[in-house]
């Protein structure tokens, strides 16, 4: 099956620093990632979709300027939380879309990050 | 709107017990649904998935689920539950052209001995 990694898997910053966050497919090519949010004992909210080679799509709510994703390749994107406060603490999950054309395509997830801003 | 209802935050039942989770959607068109499972330290991962044909959907580890668009519902079930299976589920709509995925709230499931 498709691999999709993430690192760090946890992460205590001070409030103000920015804590930059990898998703990787390992063994696909993935065209398309997407990062979510997950809440403590809550669901996953969308944040973004990010495209190989352009700007990343927000969903409403997403501030852009907060969250930066980056997919600089094939198989990596990146999620910049900037000048994180502790309401940012959250667990993120990135996933990558393996293309099989329309709906035979699967998100694959990567094991989530811990982000914890003191 | 569209969106996704687990009716259930936690179900606990004891291990090779039947189990059966629910799951409502509302979308105005013929859903894409799929049921996920999280367990610590892992990602999600892909239990079964609807896209059409026959409503009973046969997925991994035992499990089935059965597309009713009568009930607007699609609920994920297993005949006999191991403790293994102890970890949240999520029912999902596939929304945005196969790009936004819409999860439900999750039912978590605890596996008594």
């Amino acid at each position: 099956g498709a691999v999709v990694s993430q690192h760090p898997s946890r992460v205590i910053c001070k409030s103000g620093t920015s804590v930059k966050i990898e998703c990787r497919s390992l063994d696909f090519q993935a065209t398309t990632m997407f990062w979510y949010r997950q809440f403590p004992k809550q669901s996953l909210m969308l944040m973004a979709t990010s495209n190989e080679g352009s700007k990343a799509t927000y969903e409403q709510g997403v501030e852009k300027d907060k969250f930066l994703i980056n997919h600089a390749s094939l198989t990596l994107s990146t999620l910049t939380v900037t000048s994180a406060h502790p309401e940012d603490s959250s667990f993120y999950i990135c996933s990558a879309r393996r293309p099989r054309g329309g709906a035979g395509d699967e998100q694959f997830f990567g094991p989530g990050t811990r982000l914890t801003v003191l | 709107a569209q969106s996704v209802t687990q009716p259930d935050i936690h179900i606990t039942v004891s291990e090779g017990a039947s189990l059966e989770l629910r799951c409502n959607y509302s979308y105005g068109a013929t859903p894409y649904l799929f049921w996920y499972v999280q367990s610590p330290g892992q990602g999600l991962q892909l239990l079964l998935k609807y896209f059409s044909g026959d409503t009973l959907v046969q997925g991994i580890k035992g499990f089935e689920a059965e597309f009713k668009r009568s009930q607007s519902s699609f609920n994920l079930r297993k005949p006999s539950v191991h403790w293994s299976d102890a970890a949240e589920y999520f029912c999902v709509l596939v929304s945005g052209g196969y790009n936004k995925l819409i999860f439900g709230a999750g039912t978590r499931l605890a596996v008594h001995p």
